[in-house]
């Protein structure tokens, strides 16, 4: 089966402006998660969504905000752009969420560059 | 929250070498998988792996969970085995994955 799929894998945006990432899980997973990767600082939670819902959020400012539609596809929005904001953005899907004691498995990967 | 420290962060190794690399989590966790980052960026599940012993192919991993550490073992390597490997654990709650920040491998032929 498919599995996840971001789009779109690479942008570059003005600082100020805002983005849209999107991903579609694994068919039948009905959890997503947001990460961010920097060099700096690693691989960090942005948030969850299951069925809808947000369930957790990482320490991030509300700056970054996400949804889930019913057909479990996710949308992260990141507003006000930075450009300590470029990294790799990566989406993950799961059956239960990452306290569920399943596989997660990984997009691969927004892309953005904040210039 | 819960800390994860991967050692080496560095490897350099010839093709056909076997290595071992280490995972200690702070805390006891109820998920915790190893990863390989591709050159795209991509996280390849190797194991989803919160206590136990698994193997698949040249690759197997083993948890301590009461002693808090996972292990990662390659045999034989392949070029292609070069990356990024990170582990990744759950502590409880309602969490995200918390990843170490990883060993990064090279395999020269």
């Amino acid at each position: 089966k498919a599995g996840v799929t971001q789009t779109p894998r690479y942008l570059i945006k003005t600082r100020g402006q805002q983005v849209t990432l999107s991903c579609s899980p694994i068919s039948g997973h009905r959890s997503v998660s947001w990460y961010q990767q920097t060099p700096g600082q690693g691989l960090q939670f942005l948030f969850e969504y299951f069925s809808e819902t947000q369930r957790n959020k990482g320490n991030f400012p509300g700056r970054f905000s996400g949804r889930q539609f019913s057909n479990s596809r996710s949308e992260m929005n990141v507003s006000t752009l930075e450009l300590g904001d470029s990294a790799l953005y990566l989406c993950a899907s799961s059956t239960s969420g990452p306290v569920g004691g399943n596989t997660i498995y990984f997009g691969e990967g927004s892309w953005l560059t904040v210039v | 929250g819960i800390q994860v420290e991967q050692s080496p962060p560095d490897l350099i190794l010839q093709e056909g070498a076997n290595s071992t690399l280490r995972c200690n989590f702070s805390d006891s966790v109820n998920n915790l998988q190893w990863f390989h980052q591709n050159p795209w960026g991509q996280l390849i599940n190797l194991f989803y792996i919160p206590s136990g012993t698994k193997q698949n192919g040249r690759l197997s991993a083993t948890t301590v969970a009461t002693e808090r550490y996972s292990l990662l073992y390659i045999s034989s390597s392949q070029t292609t085995d070069s990356g990024v490997y990170f582990c990744a654990v759950v502590r409880g709650g309602a969490d995200g994955l918390t990843f170490g920040k990883g060993t990064h491998l090279i395999i020269q032929p």
